[in-house]
């Protein structure tokens, strides 16, 4: 069984801050990772997927790293958003599947 | 939008029953899977069809079964239902079965287990 770990699992921010989160999954038979953006009610939407060492990928106020040798990958969000308000799910490919971790809930408060 | 669609949204149901959810991918999409959103559990990955054939397999019980049928649409058969089946169920499609293929996620279908 694969273990992919998110933290925080919930996080409370103000509109304007600038924040981040870790997923952790295992450093071996890496393949791909993949974030996901999470809203209530609604289906999960892809925001990155990213398969090289040292990669680092941007798409708005958001962008992710990742370091497959220590099996890690940060997101961050620029200037957070009342509208960013959503679960934001990792998901590890070892080559045949996706295997989630339990997700980060961001709040913000406007 | 993500192009995928998925019927019915929303499904209440008795213990001992048989359910089909229905899925159809995003156009030129080949690949299909299927994952499980329970109360107490993030997504757990049930199963991958690629062109028509199963590619991959996950924590999928054997009272669930599923198929892709030549136009590309899948379907996921639930029977002898329990009380624990009921979560949300979402099929996501990728146009090739490749790790790194972004998936795109349908709207979900939400089972209950009476």
């Amino acid at each position: 069984i694969l273990n992919v770990e998110q933290s925080p699992q919930s996080l409370h921010v103000q509109e304007g801050d600038s924040t981040n989160f870790t997923c952790s999954f295992p450093s071996s038979n890496f393949y791909a990772l993949h974030w996901y953006r999470w809203e209530t009610a609604k289906s999960p939407e892809a925001l990155f997927v990213m398969t090289l060492n040292g990669d680092e990928k941007k798409k708005g106020r958001i962008s992710a790293t990742l370091n497959t040798k220590e099996g890690y990958s940060y997101l961050y969000i620029k200037g957070s958003q009342p509208e960013d308000s959503a679960t934001y799910l990792c998901a590890f490919n070892a080559g045949n599947m996706l295997t989630f971790g339990g997700g980060t809930r961001l709040m913000v408060k406007p | 939008d993500s192009g995928v669609t998925q019927t019915p949204k929303h499904l209440i149901t008795a213990t001992g029953q048989r359910v089909t959810l229905r899925c159809s991918p995003r156009s030129g999409d080949l690949s299909v899977y299927w994952y499980q959103q329970s109360l107490d559990q993030g997504l757990q990955f049930l199963i991958q069809y690629y062109n028509g054939e199963e590619r991959a397999k996950g924590n999928i019980l054997e009272r669930f079964s599923a198929q892709q049928f030549p136009d590309l649409h899948s379907e996921l058969n639930l029977s002898s239902l329990e009380l624990g089946d009921s979560a949300l169920y979402f099929c996501a499609s990728s146009v090739t079965p490749r790790g790194d293929e972004t998936q795109y996620f349908g709207p979900g279908t939400r089972l209950l287990v009476l």
